[in-house]
């Protein structure tokens, strides 16, 4: 079975930082990723799929990279209402592998 | 507007049973391969059975099947989760979702959440 591995489990910023996610396959999943971004009490909402593909409507500071089994989702200049917690997801295959997310806090 | 509205969930004991249910508006729900995903404080999201768009073809998390079903009704718009047998690691918020895009018969992110229904297991 493919495992997600995301990386870290917090972050701490402040708002105009430029922030990193990371998320690691444990085998090819070619540019099957998708980056969701979920706030207390709500769904979670799509951002990037395809490794780096953004969602119409997802403001341009958000960015997604990488392939195989190494991906990124990048904030730059976090605003205050990235605050959230993120996951990432696998769709490889019909086990559909979330990491265990991140939660970006204010520093 | 596009929207999934779940119901169903409660409070039920151990080795119960319940029906989910997830009734779409605002788009074309034959259209789409359709998802149950849960969520629980400890494990965080968790993909738990996909529908394709008529019904034929169904899967399951490894680590759940035989417990759950999934099916669907497009003349009601409705997707639904069978759970038998419910155990205390059940317990958590059920969400439906929409496959990002229609007809596609490989696997796909979710664009369109439901807002969820909340299942406790307790004796």
């Amino acid at each position: 079975d493919i495992q997600m591995t995301q990386s870290p489990s917090t972050l701490s910023a402040s708002v105009g930082d430029t922030v990193t996610i990371t998320c690691r396959a444990s085998q090819n999943i070619n540019l099957f990723l998708a980056w969701y971004q979920q706030k207390p009490g709500k769904a979670p909402k799509v951002l990037i799929y395809r490794a780096s593909t953004l969602v119409s409507g997802v403001p341009s500071r958000f960015s997604g990279s990488g392939s195989a089994t190494e991906f990124t989702l990048t904030i730059s200049s976090v605003q205050p209402d990235d605050f959230a917690t993120y996951h990432c997801q696998e769709y490889s295959t019909y086990q559909h592998i979330f990491g265990q997310g991140t939660r970006l806090e204010i520093k | 507007d596009v929207q999934l509205v779940e119901s169903g969930g409660g409070l039920v004991k151990p080795g119960g049973s319940l029906r989910l249910s997830c009734v779409a508006s605002g788009f074309t729900f034959s259209s789409y391969t359709m998802n149950w995903v849960r969520q629980t404080p400890g494990k965080g999201l968790q993909w738990v059975s996909s529908i394709s768009t008529s019904g034929t073809y169904t899967y399951y998390a490894d680590s759940l099947k035989g417990r759950f079903t999934i099916s669907r009704d497009n003349a009601k718009n409705s997707l639904y989760l069978q759970i038998n047998d419910v155990r205390a690691e059940d317990t958590a918020i059920y969400f439906c979702a929409r496959d990002r895009d229609s007809y596609d018969s490989t696997p796909d992110c979710f664009d369109v959440w439901g807002q969820g229904t909340v299942v406790t297991v307790s004796s």
